[in-house]
């Protein structure tokens, strides 16, 4: 299976963009690419989730180069209430397997 | 759409007893997860279920880990003899899966936290 490997944290600013980059240099044919994110004491929340190239829903946009190696989530304009853990995820849906994650602090 | 909801939110009991806990999904999702996730670290899955089949039950933690589906609807987290070690966030996920759609993604409930004293 496909291990991913994410910044252990990121700071940023309120109105900013946000880019979490997130390497995964065996990921097989099959293997999506998906991005959730957490608060304290709560589920995981889908974001986006994507397979090539770029893909955009209202709250972010997932880019992934063509060698599928890696990929960048993007959340614009950040606000303090982004402020969470985010991970991604490679693989088919009935095994995901979660790293660490990537903890954003959005400061005022 | 309700969510996923799960009972209780938090659980304290002693160790060495025996604690069971509940996963509404998705009504229409045919999928249902397990995962537990200790304090820093991301879920780790544990087990699923399609329908009512539990297609992977290699990763749950031990046999005193078990779960069932029997209906194909809500699902259960049983913990036999519980010890310390088992103090963590317990979630559940459920998605739709068909050989059509194929890939969707799993939505979360917000877990049952187990503390043992």
């Amino acid at each position: 299976l496909a291990k991913t490997t994410q910044p252990i944290s990121m700071d940023s600013y309120e109105g900013q963009e946000v880019n979490i980059t997130c390497s995964h240099n065996n990921i097989a044919t099959n293997d999506y690419i998906t991005w959730y994110q957490q608060f304290p004491s709560q589920g995981p929340r889908f974001i986006i989730q994507g397979y090539k190239t770029k893909v955009t829903n209202e709250v972010a946009s997932l880019f992934i180069p063509a060698d599928r190696k890696s990929s960048t989530l993007s959340l614009p304009r950040v606000s303090l209430s982004d402020t969470a853990v985010y991970y991604c995820l490679v693989g088919e849906n009935n095994d995901m397997r979660f790293g660490a994650g990537t903890r954003l602090t959005v400061k005022p | 759409d309700t969510g996923v909801s799960q009972n209780p939110r938090h659980k304290i009991t002693k160790r060495g007893q025996n604690v069971t806990f509940r996963c509404d999904p998705i009504s229409e999702h045919n999928r249902l997860y397990w995962y537990r996730q200790t304090l820093g670290q991301g879920p780790e899955f544990l087990t699923y279920f399609q329908n009512e089949a539990q297609l992977e039950k290699s990763r749950l933690l031990s046999d005193r880990f078990s779960a069932e589906r029997p209906k194909g609807s809500f699902s259960t987290l049983e913990i036999q003899r519980t010890e310390q070690g088992d103090s963590a966030m317990y979630l559940c996920a459920s998605s739709s899966w068909d050989r059509g759609d194929g890939n969707q993604p799993q939505h979360f409930g917000d877990g049952t936290r187990l503390s043992i004293l």
